[in-house]
């Protein structure tokens, strides 16, 4: 099945520092989707990028689809930003999930 | 919008019991799903269903029931907990599976302790 790697495996920032989050897939993928989950545990959406570069707000997601990646980007980080980015793949009618980059954004 | 709503938020079983988790959602998604979180790791596939009265196995399906009595509806069942087992159990559901329009969308997730 698809593998999912994410990395790096944690972060921490200063407030106003960017963050770059990885995610590599080894099969096609239909849709790539980066999730955020709050340190309680709920996930939320928070773009769906199979291909190309996609803003909202002070996240950008890029993926290039051919070499099989997506990054995503979250500029002036706040500390609100802490908890665990997690990167899923749709392909073969099946969606896989990364490990996550845990972030911490420190005052 | 929709709502995915899962029920019980928390669950404590004993080790043997058999256990049911409930998942309702309003967004009149076809396909609907089930996945498992450990402790720092990602979300692990345990069942799926892309219309009423329809299952497909995940990674994780040992162990585990599922039933998809409605289009609404989802339930899973843990056939016999696992004595210190701890885990987050998430349901999620989405439109157009195989698709680039596809958006998961989850539930707040039932949180499974077993003594």
């Amino acid at each position: 099945g698809q593998q999912v790697q994410q990395s790096p495996s944690s972060l921490v920032l200063q407030e106003g520092e960017n963050a770059e989050l990885q995610c590599n897939f080894s099969s096609t993928a239909t849709q790539l989707q980066w999730f955020y989950q709050s340190p309680g545990g709920s996930l939320v959406s928070l773009l769906s990028n199979p291909s190309g570069t996609k803003h909202t707000g002070r996240l950008t997601s890029t993926t290039v689809t051919k070499e099989r990646r997506s990054s995503l980007h979250i500029s002036s980080s706040q500390t609100t930003d802490s908890g665990t980015y997690l990167c899923a793949i749709e392909g073969n009618n099946r969606i896989f999930f990364g490990d996550g980059t845990q972030l911490v954004v420190k005052p | 919008g929709g709502i995915i709503t899962q029920t019980p938020k928390f669950l404590i079983g004993q080790e043997g019991q058999k256990l049911t988790l409930k998942c309702q959602q309003n967004f009149n998604h076809d396909t609907m799903y089930w996945y498992r979180q450990d402790s720092g790791k990602g979300l692990r596939l345990i069942y799926y269903s892309i219309t009423e009265n329809d299952l497909q196995k995940g990674d994780l399906s040992e162990g585990y029931d599922a039933s998809r009595e409605k289009k609404s509806s989802f339930s899973l069942t843990v056939t016999s907990a696992q004595k210190n087992e701890m885990a987050v159990f998430l349901c999620a559901s989405s439109i157009l599976l195989g698709t680039s329009q596809n958006t998961l969308y989850f539930g707040a997730g039932t949180r499974l302790s077993v003594l």
